[in-house]
């Protein structure tokens, strides 16, 4: 099984709010990552957040980090259609490891 | 500065043949990693590099082989590909220091047929 989990896929209507969710099981991750994918392309860092912070805020972007159930999500507020992605949640440890990423679709 | 660069772009390989996949950062970074993507799998580490020299496993470096050169490039082998090895491959590299990884730049990605 993967040390990082996601759902696959979610959809949602242009302008509404998008959440994302992610479960890791390394309590001793230091950060955090969010990660997206544009098709045919490598990843790009979004956002991070210090694993000693529950809330993180950039523009529209706000990332939530529950420790205790080591649980963490983004919210994409005003999603466009340019948002549509594939989004993926990591941990820092010696190494990064991945989720499967979830496949956001933004419907116009 | 070109960052993460990869080669090849695209490969199509017959079972049993081998090859070399080649990765180059020019920021410095000392950690390198290869990840393989598969649909509905996301991002499997293959191995990485947490500085020259220094070569670890990761999830599943079974038919894989890395050398970290020198600190620029980290070079991913398939000695006897199969078609299980089809895949797309990126590299990253990040800066690793005081039990943080920062931002990790990816290459473009080789996708490679096993046929």
């Amino acid at each position: 099984g993967e040390d990082v989990e996601q759902s696959l896929f979610l959809s949602v209507r242009e302008g509404d709010s998008s959440v994302i969710n992610c479960t890791y099981t390394d309590s001793s991750s230091t950060y955090l990552y969010w990660y997206k994918q544009e098709p045919g392309a490598g990843l790009q860092l979004l956002t991070y957040i210090f694993s000693n912070m529950d809330m993180k805020q950039d523009q529209r972007l706000t990332v939530l980090l529950n420790k205790k159930d080591k649980h963490l999500s983004l919210r994409i507020a005003d999603t466009q259609t340019g948002d549509s992605a594939i989004y993926f949640c990591a941990e820092s440890r010696d190494d990064m490891r991945f989720g499967a990423g979830t496949r956001l679709t933004v419907k116009p | 500065n070109a960052g993460v660069t990869q080669t090849p772009k695209f490969q199509v390989l017959k079972t049993g043949q081998s090859m070399t996949l080649q990765c180059a950062q020019d920021m410095n970074h000392n950690s390198m990693y290869w990840y393989r993507q598969d649909p509905g799998m996301g991002l499997r580490l293959i191995y990485y590099s947490a500085s020259e020299g220094t070569t670890d496993k990761g999830e599943v470096p079974n038919g894989y082989n890395v050398s970290r050169l020198n600190k620029r490039e980290f070079s991913l082998r398939l000695e006897s590909a199969a078609p299980s090895q089809t895949s797309v491959y990126f590299c990253a590299s990040t800066w690793t220091g005081g039990g943080m990884n920062t931002e990790a730049f990816f290459g473009q990605g080789t996708r490679l047929t096993v046929v």
